[in-house]
């Protein structure tokens, strides 16, 4: 699991707030993922990036904004949440997207709670 | 489109038992197809993976998963089951052309009873 770290691994804030979610992978990939996971809900996909470009953005409110500096490091800014955004925000990271056959790897996920 | 399926929320069986937790999948090209398990509050971990070849894959801690292309299954086994095997399940599954991420079923939690 050392792999793919995310700090914090626990985020209480206020709807008014601003913080930032970060992901780092020390597994030389070149995709990054952010996924929301929440309690009965299915594991949703919210941003992906190949190469540091973002590839994919599933209908993500605004309030969420990803950042992918390089190929090692993806953040998730937040502001202005609201309490139905509580879960746990999972980062992950797979070879390039092209290389179908690899698998993906998770971090611990950060637990978010919106008060 | 791609999708997975796992038609059960939750799987209950008794230590030393078998255990087989169900997917089926729908891609429009060849399968690449995964299993991952998540314990309380970690992240997901790799188990195994079908890409090509025999249709039984073993994976990590005694998994395994048979390949059925005419049932567009992938079921996870295990020949006797553990109480830490208590975790959730997840299969995902992506195609072999594109640059589509996986697509994850919603997860089975299994439950093994001492």
């Amino acid at each position: 699991e050392t792999g793919v770290t995310q700090t914090p691994r626990h985020l209480v804030m206020g709807m008014t707030n601003k913080k930032s979610l970060k992901c780092e992978q020390h597994l030389g990939h070149n995709a990054m993922y952010w996924y929301k996971q929440s309690a009965k809900k299915p594991l949703e996909l919210m941003f992906v990036y190949n190469f540091k470009e973002q590839t994919e953005n599933n209908s993500v409110p605004s309030r969420f904004s990803p950042e992918c500096p390089n190929s090692s490091h993806l953040f998730l800014h937040l502001h202005t949440l609201q309490p139905e955004d509580s879960a746990l925000y999972l980062c992950a990271s797979s070879q390039e997207l092209g290389v179908r056959s690899y698998e993906q790897y998770f971090g611990p996920g950060t637990r978010l709670t919106v008060t | 489109a791609q999708s997975v399926a796992q038609p059960e929320d939750q799987v209950n069986v008794a230590e030393g038992n078998p255990l087989t937790v169900k997917c089926t999948y729908s891609v429009s090209g060849n399968p690449y197809l995964f299993w991952y398990v998540q314990y309380p509050n970690r992240g997901l971990q790799f188990l195994l993976k079908y890409i090509t070849g025999d249709n039984l894959v073993k994976g990590s801690y005694g998994f395994e998963a048979e390949f059925n292309k005419s049932q567009t299954s992938f079921h996870l086994k295990k020949p006797s089951a553990l109480v830490s095997d208590s975790a959730l399940y997840f299969c995902a599954v992506r195609d072999d052309s594109g640059n589509t991420p996986l697509v994850f079923g919603k997860g089975t939690r299994l439950s093994v009873i001492a």
